[in-house]
């Protein structure tokens, strides 16, 4: 159980088009969704939160504007970089929280993105 | 601010070598500290949960503990196959939406 699908796992596109990832969860209704960016040889640092039906929670420093987040369903979430450039260039990682056991907080990750900008 | 700091950063172990992981944390309250174990180019995997002090979870090689200011992921007679960059993360009482904080992790390599 607890399954996370992200999708793609690697884009390579052009500076100045736009890239949408999909995070699912599998096997249970994710209340809340986040998006992590990783860089090599470090942590994960948080861009945003993400709730069913609401707008996302964007971390300081992060632009709303440029990473597009879109949380429709309870199994769905989607971020979109616009107009990338090659400094966008990481590993995305998304997250979701289980809604029914909540109560445990546990984040189950999908399988990362890893995105080259041109 | 909500500090987590791992030590040590990297490890190199002979296999059947037991040894441990640290994780210390700065938090105003705490709700959950999690252990998680990230393989190149993948998404963190899931070990544990720990909620209070004294707490401690098991499995197959790795046993985490809690302590009010630390954790230790101990791993018993190591495998070639648990060779991966070990992350512990905070979840504050104050968060909302279950936020974590994650330490920069300890690259663990275990030698055949």
């Amino acid at each position: 159980g607890a399954v996370v699908s992200q999708h793609p796992s690697w884009v390579i596109c052009k500076s100045g088009t736009s890239v949408k990832i999909e995070c699912r969860s599998l096997d249970f209704q994710a209340t809340t969704m986040f998006w992590y960016r990783q860089f090599p040889k470090q942590s994960l640092m948080l861009m945003a939160t993400s709730n069913e039906g609401s707008k996302a929670t964007y971390e300081q420093g992060v632009e709303k504007d440029k990473f597009l987040i879109n949380h429709a369903s309870l199994t769905l979430s989607t971020l979109t970089v616009t107009s990338a450039h090659p400094e966008d260039s990481s590993f995305y990682i998304c997250s979701a929280r289980d809604g029914v056991q909540g109560a445990k907080n546990i984040q189950y990750f999908g399988a990362g993105t890893r995105l080259s900008v041109l | 601010e909500d500090q987590v700091t791992q030590s040590p950063e990297a490890l190199r172990l002979q296999e059947g070598e037991s040894s441990s992981l640290n994780c210390s944390y700065t938090v105003s309250g705490l709700r959950g500290l999690f252990w998680y174990r990230q393989d190149p180019g993948k998404g963190p995997e899931f070990l544990f949960t720990l909620y209070s002090a004294g707490e401690e979870k098991e499995k197959e090689r790795l046993k985490a503990t809690l302590t009010k200011k630390e954790s230790f992921l101990h791993i018993t007679a190591p495998k070639p196959e648990d060779s991966a960059t070990y992350l512990c993360a905070v979840q504050p009482e104050e968060t909302s939406g279950s936020r974590l904080t994650f330490g920069e992790g300890t690259q663990l390599t275990v030698n055949p």
